[in-house]
């Protein structure tokens, strides 16, 4: 069966710092990727996507993920967060259109100002 | 903005108690999931629907059932609640041969006394 693991539970940053969420899966065939994220009081939407080309893929908000599948992993990247990032964030994975996504435990992402 | 309700948003109930949990999409997505969100936990699958009189459980053991009658509507249903269901149960949306792009609703906040 497929899982995801992300591997920070809550990530504490200063407005314009780095942010990288890990998350690693685990299946070895093909899989779409996702990072899906839900601010304080709103339903989860989509961050981004991958299904295939380019391992580097661009999200809203200037939010980036790179999947590298040697190492099984779909990490989301953005260079400055805002203090608008505060959100939980969800990576899931899927092996093919017709499977239900598998999340994981989410990344709760507090920016302070 | 997706179009995607379910209500009741919060419900306080006493054990034993049967309830449903109601989920409308207007626009007329085939795939329909639920799912049980817990603080610091995966989104668990419970059931979903790929179209009209078709349903599945998912990876969580549930005591919880569902319907698809009508394309738009999903509703869940707890014949005898318990303490054990208190949870948020999220329901999501998404089109035929979409590869995981899913469009939740605001969530159904459960708590049984």
């Amino acid at each position: 069966a497929q899982s995801v693991s992300q591997h920070n539970h809550h990530v504490i940053l200063s407005e314009a710092a780095s942010l990288e969420l890990g998350c690693n899966y685990s299946y070895g065939g093909t899989v779409n990727l996702f990072w899906y994220v839900q601010y304080p009081g709103q339903h989860l939407q989509l961050l981004l996507k991958y299904f295939s080309g380019d391992p580097l893929v661009k999200g809203i908000k200037g939010f980036e993920a790179e999947f590298i599948k040697s190492k099984f992993s779909f990490n989301l990247r953005k260079p400055s967060v805002q203090w608008s990032d505060t959100a939980e964030y969800f990576c899931a994975v899927t092996s093919s259109g017709n499977t239900p996504l598998v999340f994981g435990k989410g990344t709760r992402l507090s920016v302070i100002a | 903005e997706a179009d995607i309700y379910q209500t009741p948003r919060y419900l306080v109930i006493g054990t034993g108690k049967k309830i449903t949990l109601e989920c409308s999409q207007t626009m007329g997505h085939d795939k329909m999931y639920w799912y049980q969100q817990d603080p610091g936990m995966e989104l668990h699958l419970i059931h979903y629907s790929y179209g009209v009189n078709s349903t599945e459980k998912g990876d969580l053991s549930s005591e919880s059932t569902v319907s698809r009658i009508r394309t738009e509507h999903f509703p869940l249903t707890l014949e005898s609640a318990r303490p054990s269901h208190t949870s948020q149960y999220l329901c999501a949306s998404s089109m035929a041969g979409s590869a995981g792009e899913l469009f939740f609703g605001e969530g159904s906040r459960l708590t049984v006394l």
